[in-house]
């Protein structure tokens, strides 16, 4: 069963920084790696779709790479604002099913403070 | 921005009780899914669709059922609710393709006293 784990569970830089979420997962036959962002008591959105073919995805601050035979996943995020406060969230489509499904990892929570 | 919506947000409902949650897309996409989210901990698939007339169960056992009556239309009745029960429900939707992208509702937040 496809595991993901993320680290660090919990990040608070100040404003201006450059970091970096870190993303591992245990089966490398997966479609495709997903970021999310999820603010406080709402739903999930998107953030980049990185395909399996792909070795990076970049839009705006955010610059997500993809190394599938390592099982790994960086977000890079430059520049970081307070407004970048939320919790990230890795997930890999995986191959189990005929069409793939979403597995998750528990988050990256970021308060980017002032 | 996502099509996808879900009611109703916030949901206090004794025990015992019936509910459903709704969940609705305008994308057109075949494939849809909840998922059910304690706080601080991961996403857990309890059921998806590939289509009209199509339901699974997930990875996490969920005495939630579910129906596909329509495309657009994706509701989780729960029976007879309770306390650990309370829970978020999260509804998304993609596209049948290997290379989708997965959107998201913004959620249900059950408590169930």
């Amino acid at each position: 069963k496809q595991e993901v784990t993320q680290i660090p569970a919990a990040l608070s830089v100040p404003e201006g920084e450059n970091l970096v979420l870190n993303c591992s997962f245990t089966d490398s036959a997966i479609y495709n790696l997903q970021w999310f962002r999820q603010d406080p008591g709402k739903g999930l959105t998107s953030l980049l779709l990185i395909q399996s073919s792909q070795r990076e995805q970049t839009s705006g601050r955010l610059n997500a790479s993809l190394d599938k035979s390592s099982g790994r996943s960086t977000l890079y995020i430059a520049a970081s604002q307070p407004g970048d406060s939320a919790t990230y969230l890795c997930a890999v489509w995986n191959r189990g099913s005929t069409l793939g499904r979403l597995y998750f990892g528990r988050g990256t929570q970021l308060t980017v403070w002032p | 921005e996502a099509d996808i919506y879900q009611t109703p947000r916030y949901l206090v409902i004794g025990t015992g009780k019936k509910i459903t949650l709704e969940c609705s897309q305008t994308m057109g996409h075949d494939k849809m899914y909840w998922y059910q989210q304690d706080p601080g901990m991961e996403l857990h698939l309890i059921h998806y669709s590939y289509g009209v007339n199509s339901t699974e169960k997930g990875d996490l056992s969920s005495e939630s059922t579910v129906s596909r009556i329509r495309t657009e239309h994706f509701p989780l009745t729960l029976e007879s609710a309770r306390p650990s029960h309370t829970s978020q429900y999260l509804c998304a939707s993609s596209v049948r393709d290997r290379n989708t992208e997965a959107f998201f509702g913004q959620g249900t937040r059950l408590t169930v006293v």
